[in-house]
């Protein structure tokens, strides 16, 4: 049969909706986050990245927030449409180990 | 500017085979990482090299190993195939540090 997969949180939103997706880091030392995009079938897209010495970097309707203090990162999407469904993971990097650690991502969903 | 290319996109193999995954970053980029995708797991962190080295290895048996070519090509081996290799297998190229991961299709491995 099918193995149990990761238990992933959803975001159901309106087309036209604002959507803030919520990630939680764990290592202090991370100093580079970065979102991606992943459709069914497609390797994760980059969407935009913040280093650890800035708390919020804009792109193109998207907006990324970074708290440093309680590890916490967002990302904002502005005017969702359809097309923005899929599962978005943040990832974190401590810059010394050149690893990417990603999160267990969120499944967005955008109803017409 | 062409992306990330790995193949092969698919590939069936019969437990105790051997794999080889090829990956040919964007054009001047020297970091190549590699990482499993499965439901269970997530996003996986395999190994990372640049000029040819080894920078950083993740948690996986030595079944698992890769090399990258002086034109920044990798590859990645998994030897004594078992079941649970099945997955994604990704492969990210980045010009630096902190400098953005852009990640390939992905090799969809299937053991039986």
């Amino acid at each position: 049969g099918e193995s149990v997969g990761l238990h992933l949180p959803t975001l159901s939103v309106q087309e036209g909706d604002n959507s803030i997706i919520n990630c939680a880091y764990s290592n202090s030392a991370s100093d580079y986050f970065i979102w991606y995009k992943q459709e069914s079938g497609k390797g994760p897209q980059f969407i935009i990245d913040i280093r650890s010495n800035m708390d919020k970097r804009q792109g193109q309707r998207v907006t990324v927030l970074l708290n440093k203090t309680v590890k916490h990162l967002s990302l904002q999407i502005a005017a969702t449409q359809p097309g923005d469904s899929a599962v978005y993971f943040c990832a974190e990097m401590d810059g010394s180990n050149y690893k990417l650690t990603f999160g267990k991502g969120t499944l967005l969903t955008v109803n017409p | 500017k062409a992306g990330v290319t790995q193949t092969p996109r698919y590939l069936i193999k019969t437990r105790g085979q051997q794999v080889t995954l090829s990956c040919s970053p964007i054009s001047g980029h020297r970091s190549v990482s590699w990482y499993q995708q499965t439901p269970g797991q997530g996003l996986q962190f395999l190994f990372e090299y640049f000029s040819e080295t080894q920078r950083n290895k993740g948690n996986f048996p030595g079944r698992f190993s890769g090399r990258q070519f002086s034109n920044s090509r990798s590859e990645m081996n998994v030897s004594t195939l078992e079941l649970g290799d099945s997955a994604l297998y990704l492969c990210a190229s980045s010009p630096g540090s902190y400098r953005g991961y852009t990640f390939g299709s992905g090799t969809r491995l299937t053991v039986v």
